[in-house]
């Protein structure tokens, strides 16, 4: 248990579908990322929220929204996705969006668009 | 901008012999230095940062690594492999300073097998 909670684990859609990924974090943390994992690719940081204000935005593609209600969540919700998108997104919080601090991941969503 | 580089995708070793991963880094300010481990099926856990202290960082599970900025190295060991250390491990790297501080910037991973 590492503290910061993925749903699903494990989720596969159609293109056309609307779906959201969800991500909890029990740490006490400021800052909570989504990441995108893709086989033989280096992790991609997708969005950073500070204190549930959005700081970053890596020219992610508007079919991924973010949504960060309150720090302890964190939403990803998926519209309208190429196949190219399956991948794992891992979601992390920090104690805050600064220097060396320890990012803390959950077990990922495995993501499958067909 | 930074960058990371693993040499290696896939590295074998066999139980109890010497775990030597390694991570080359390129960084137009001094960086932050992080080696994270992924289980299967797992997120990513850290296994031990460099944050300018001690040039020589030890972390969990026997792991240490050392920072080296003539060579900019960052390469992770362990003396003695054991078969739980079985598992995809990542460099990464963010500026210790200014704008995007917060970015890791990771490797594309070197996958460690042991072998009984």
């Amino acid at each position: 248990e590492t503290g910061v909670t993925q749903t699903p684990r494990h989720l596969v859609m159609g293109m056309t579908n609307k779906k959201s990924l969800k991500c909890e974090q029990h740490l006490g943390h400021n800052a909570m990322y989504w990441y995108k994992q893709s086989a033989k690719k280096p992790l991609e940081l997708m969005f950073v929220y500070s204190l549930e204000e959005r700081v970053e935005n890596n020219s992610v593609p508007s079919r991924f929204s973010p949504e960060c209600p309150n720090s302890s969540h964190l939403f990803l919700h998926l519209h309208t996705l190429q196949p190219e998108d399956s991948a794992l997104y891992l979601c992390a919080s920090s104690q805050d969006p600064g220097q060396s601090a320890e990012a803390f991941f959950g077990q990922g969503t495995r993501l499958t668009v067909v | 901008a930074q960058s990371v580089t693993q040499l290696g995708s896939h590295v074998s070793v066999s139980e109890g012999a010497l775990v030597l991963l390694r991570c080359n880094y390129s960084s137009s300010v001094p960086p932050y230095l992080f080696w994270y481990v992924q289980y299967p099926n797992q997120g990513l856990q850290l296994l031990l940062k460099y944050t300018s202290a001690a040039t020589l960082v030890k972390g969990i599970n026997g792991f240490e690594a050392e920072f080296k900025k003539s060579e900019t190295s960052f390469h992770l060991t362990k003396p003695s492999a054991h078969m739980s250390d079985a598992a995809e491990y990542f460099c990464a790297v963010s500026p210790s300073w200014g704008a995007g501080s917060y970015q890791l910037t990771f490797g594309k991973g070197t996958k460690l097998s042991v072998i009984p």
